[in-house]
């Protein structure tokens, strides 16, 4: 099975720190994607990649950038968190048109 | 651009009953795919069930099984004689067929499972 793994599950940190979320899978996928998941909103595209150092701007992308050095991993970064960036975070994986596989989630407060 | 609706923010069953869950969407194009995923409390997003548009079967896993009704722009989940263990957020997603392979997201439906 695929398997995509967050690096933190939960993550407290202060208004104006940078903030990086880690995200790696091991199933060789082109696709990578980072979700915020707020209450009565469903999940909004932050950014996606389709490949290394490619990286394609999603519904919500300001505050936020990525980085995609290596296939395998796609970092999430808050430049400058705010406390509107309070929420679940969530990274994604996929192969052409089989959906996603998805990460535990990191929950962030920002404070 | 797609939009995905999920009209019903909460539902509650007893076990063993049967549920369905609506979801509408709304797109101009001809081919995609539709997905349910679930999320239980432990927040691990699982695929539930696959359809892709062009056929016209619906899909089934197990006691899971959907009502796609492409004219209609409908995707409906029934579960089956309902488990404590469905007990989770469901979400109802899209993607096109061709181009970038990004998911739109409905709101959710917290479907309780009650003993």
């Amino acid at each position: 099975d695929v398997k995509v793994t967050q690096s933190s599950r939960y993550l407290v940190k202060r208004t104006g720190e940078k903030v990086f979320l880690e995200c790696v899978q091991d199933m060789d996928h082109e696709n990578m994607f980072w979700y915020r998941q707020d209450p009565g909103l469903g999940l909004r595209l932050i950014y996606f990649s389709y490949d290394v150092k490619m990286k394609e701007k999603g519904d919500i992308p300001e505050g936020y950038s990525v980085s995609r050095e290596k296939k395998e991993r796609f970092s999430l970064i808050l430049e400058s968190a705010s406390t509107n960036q309070t929420s679940m975070y969530l990274c994604a994986s996929s192969s052409q048109g089989l959906g996603y596989t998805f990460g535990s989630g990191t929950r962030l407060t920002v404070v | 651009a797609q939009t995905v609706t999920q009209s019903q923010p909460e539902m509650s069953v007893q076990e063993a009953e049967t549920v369905t869950l609506s979801c509408t969407y709304d797109t101009s194009e001809n081919n995609y795919y539709l997905f349910w995923y679930k999320q239980p409390p432990s927040r691990q997003m699982i695929l539930v069930i696959r359809q892709e548009a062009y056929k016209q079967q619906n899909a089934t896993e197990n006691r899971f099984s959907v009502n796609f009704q492409k004219a209609a722009k409908s995707f409906s989940l029934k579960i089956s004689d309902s488990q404590l263990g469905d007990t989770a957020m469901y979400f109802c997603a899209f993607m096109k067929h061709e181009g970038a392979q990004k998911l739109v997201f409905g709101q959710g439906t917290r479907l309780t499972i009650n003993p």
